[in-house]
């Protein structure tokens, strides 16, 4: 168990619909990631934010907005949905925000657009 | 943009055997970390490495990071059928976050 929790654990909906995917990060982390897993394109880095700001973004859609909310926990919201969205989603978390530190990753999402 | 090249994707050994994974990139990373990730969980870190040049040891696991900090390797000795899974290599931006690029991955089968 890495302490990094996600909610919910599969998520199955249809196409051009909105769904919010949860993450809380371990216990005095600040940082936290999102990435997206498919089988095409691998492990993709979407978006880190550190202490409640926008650290650092990567090719995240558009229709992805991501927030941290005072209390740490954030929030992956995916709009607009299309089948190529089905894939696994990753939160992570790290003490702070240096690349070298570790990321500890959630269980994930898994997310079905039909 | 920053990529990581893994090789080889798959492979599939028996017990006892040796092995290496490749993670190669025309890019310099500030740091490379190796992750294993087994089947419905996500990435667990193994290691780090941080100075070009390094070698660490984790029992009979051997990660090396290239003197010019833009390749690294996993080396298995005497793999076991508990070694199977995915492992995934990922480099730290040289910019101050935490951003990471992950290679594609290497799935490994080590049979009995």
């Amino acid at each position: 168990d890495s302490g990094v929790t996600q909610t919910p654990k599969h998520l199955i909906t249809a196409t051009g619909q909105r769904v919010t995917l949860r993450c809380s990060p371990r216990s005095g982390d600040l940082s936290v990631y999102w990435y997206q897993q498919s089988l095409d394109q691998g492990l993709q880095f979407l978006i880190q934010y550190y202490n409640g700001e926008e650290r650092a973004k990567g090719n995240i859609l558009e229709r992805f907005s991501a927030q941290q909310f005072p209390d740490l926990h954030s929030e992956l919201n995916l709009s607009s949905l299309e089948l190529g969205d089905s894939a696994l989603y990753f939160c992570a978390s790290s003490v702070g925000l240096a690349g070298w530190e570790t990321q500890y990753f959630g269980p994930g999402t898994r997310l079905l657009v039909l | 943009t920053q990529l990581l090249e893994q090789s080889p994707q798959f492979l599939s050994i028996q017990e006892g055997e040796n092995l290496t994974v490749y993670c190669n990139s025309s890019s310099v990373f500030s740091s490379l970390q190796w992750y294993r990730q087994e089947p419905g969980e996500g990435p667990v870190l193994l290691v780090t490495v941080v100075t070009g040049g390094e070698v660490k040891k984790l029992k009979r696991l051997t990660f090396q990071f290239g003197d010019a900090r833009k390749d690294s390797s996993l080396h298995i000795t005497a793999a076991q059928t508990g070694d199977t899974g995915l492992y995934l290599c990922a480099g730290a931006s040289v910019s101050n976050t935490g951003k990471l690029i992950f290679g594609q991955g290497t799935t490994l089968q080590v049979k009995p």
